[in-house]
């Protein structure tokens, strides 16, 4: 069964650096989100982005954030320069179709810690 | 602006017996409602969805949930608790205008499962 990876499983970064997480939804699927978990609190939508560019971003998403879909099959979510209060539980998710009640599966997450 | 509630953090039923997860939403339009479940160190997995068709909706391993409008309740039940249904569930709402879907997820409810 088609599923969505992402990679890698955890990610140790220093403030202020870089991080790109990496994910591969699934095939055949057109539009693509990322959400986070920071522990103990909600899931919050951040991202989703269809025909290459963004649709919607959450205010979470600020210029700090990017993605990219840079070859057709990965999708990544860029943090330029990481806070503390990045370390969260990162989900990317994908659906076939933007149309509402349109199923989104869910990849099984990247644990970012900032130290 | 839309919200979920999850009444309970956490739920704890003996094997065998009935489960109920209670969730109540705000919405302004029509809602389509999903249950999620997240078992430890695992992805999201879509357990079941109301999209304005039936109110009572069948998910996976049992599950089911019932479409109250008048209540505005989405509360998940199972008529006999196993031990492998231990996992954190989650209440989400979508927003029915929004094409680019983004979800709404309440706090969760941890379900544990005594033998």
């Amino acid at each position: 069964e088609p599923e969505v990876t992402q990679t890698p499983s955890h990610q140790v970064t220093q403030m202020g650096q870089e991080v790109i997480l990496r994910c591969v939804p699934i095939s055949n699927h057109l539009y693509f989100y990322w959400y986070r978990q920071i522990l103990g609190q909600k899931v919050e939508f951040l991202v989703s982005f269809y025909n290459n560019e963004i649709s919607e971003k959450s205010e979470i998403f600020d210029d700090q954030f990017s993605v990219e879909r840079p070859d057709g099959s990965n999708f990544t979510l860029k943090i330029r320069s990481t806070k503390l209060e990045d370390s969260a539980m990162y989900f990317c998710a994908s659906s076939a179709g933007g149309r509402v009640n349109n199923e989104q599966f869910f990849g099984p997450g990247t644990r970012l810690t900032v130290l | 602006a839309q919200s979920v509630t999850q009444l309970d953090s956490h739920v704890s039923v003996s094997e065998g017996t009935p489960v109920l997860l209670r969730c109540n939403y705000s919405s302004s339009y029509s809602p389509s409602l999903f249950w999620y479940v997240q078992h430890p160190n695992k992805g999201l997995q879509l357990l079941l969805k109301y999209t304005s068709a039936a109110t009572l909706v069948k998910g996976i391993n049992g599950f089911e949930a019932e479409f109250k409008k008048s209540e505005t309740s989405f509360h998940l039940t199972k008529p006999s608790a196993h031990m492998s249904d231990a996992a954190e569930y989650f209440c989400v709402v979508s927003d029915h205008l929004d094409s680019n879907y983004q979800l709404i997820w309440g706090a969760g409810t941890k379900l544990i499962i005594k033998p």
